[in-house]
């Protein structure tokens, strides 16, 4: 089974400050792991995946995050918020479990203050 | 390069209207398709997918349909809309063996 949670539904940050969006994982398969941004009214956009290549995964507008099988873990940083980065980030993973099955997490809201 | 294209990107219907909301996809053959509905202030609920023309699997029973007369078409339906139908309908694709969902711009319906 899949299962996948966002520790936090809300992350307030000041403009400048690094950015951390925690995620858990949980799959009995070797699993892909994404990383989506939601801006208001949009759709979804791909900001990184992890599909068993290297742990540290860098992404678009400076974003990062890093796979730990150990702690099953794979937190989004960006070292300085900017904000324009404020939205919606969705963790979300994926295997082939004789079909492929997707599983979002709930959504981490980001606020970045001036 | 691939493209997604969703329309209408607003929608406003009274109840017991039907609804058509279509999805395009450019660039890549025999994709995967999707229909997700995302509630206000909720997550991503898997409404339909097509693995291939005329093949649609629902995961949510509902008021809603699927159809995917092309290979790059999908289109979700409804005969009569309620007003709990409401909300942010994204199409999404994938490749054929591909796990990365690349999503549209979204399409927002209000029941009223």
């Amino acid at each position: 089974a899949q299962s996948v949670t966002q520790l936090d539904s809300h992350v307030s940050v000041s403009e400048g400050t690094p950015v951390l969006l925690r995620c858990n994982y949980s799959s009995s398969y070797s699993p892909s792991l994404f990383w989506y941004v939601q801006h208001p009214n949009k759709g979804l956009q791909l900001l990184l995946k992890y599909t068993s290549a290297a742990t540290l995964v860098k992404g678009i507008n400076g974003f990062e995050a890093e796979f730990k099988k150990s702690e099953t873990s794979f937190h989004l940083t960006k070292p300085s918020a900017h904000m324009s980065d404020a939205a919606e980030y969705f963790c979300v993973v994926s295997s082939n479990t004789g079909g492929f099955k997707t599983i979002f997490g709930a959504g981490t809201r980001l606020f970045v203050k001036a | 390069s691939q493209t997604i294209h969703q329309w209408p990107a607003t929608l406003v219907q009274p109840v017991g209207s039907p609804l058509s909301l279509e999805c395009t996809v450019e660039g890549t053959s025999n994709p995967n398709l999707y229909w997700y509905r995302q509630a206000a202030g909720r997550g991503l609920q898997l409404l339909f997918y097509s693995v291939g023309i005329g093949q649609i699997s629902s995961e949510v029973p509902q008021n809603l349909s699927a159809s995917r007369p092309q290979d790059r078409q999908f289109i979700l339906s409804s005969k009569k809309l309620l007003l709990s139908d409401s909300g942010f309908y994204l199409c999404a694709w994938t490749e054929t063996e591909g796990y990365t969902i690349y999503f549209g711009e979204g399409s927002w319906l209000t029941v009223v």
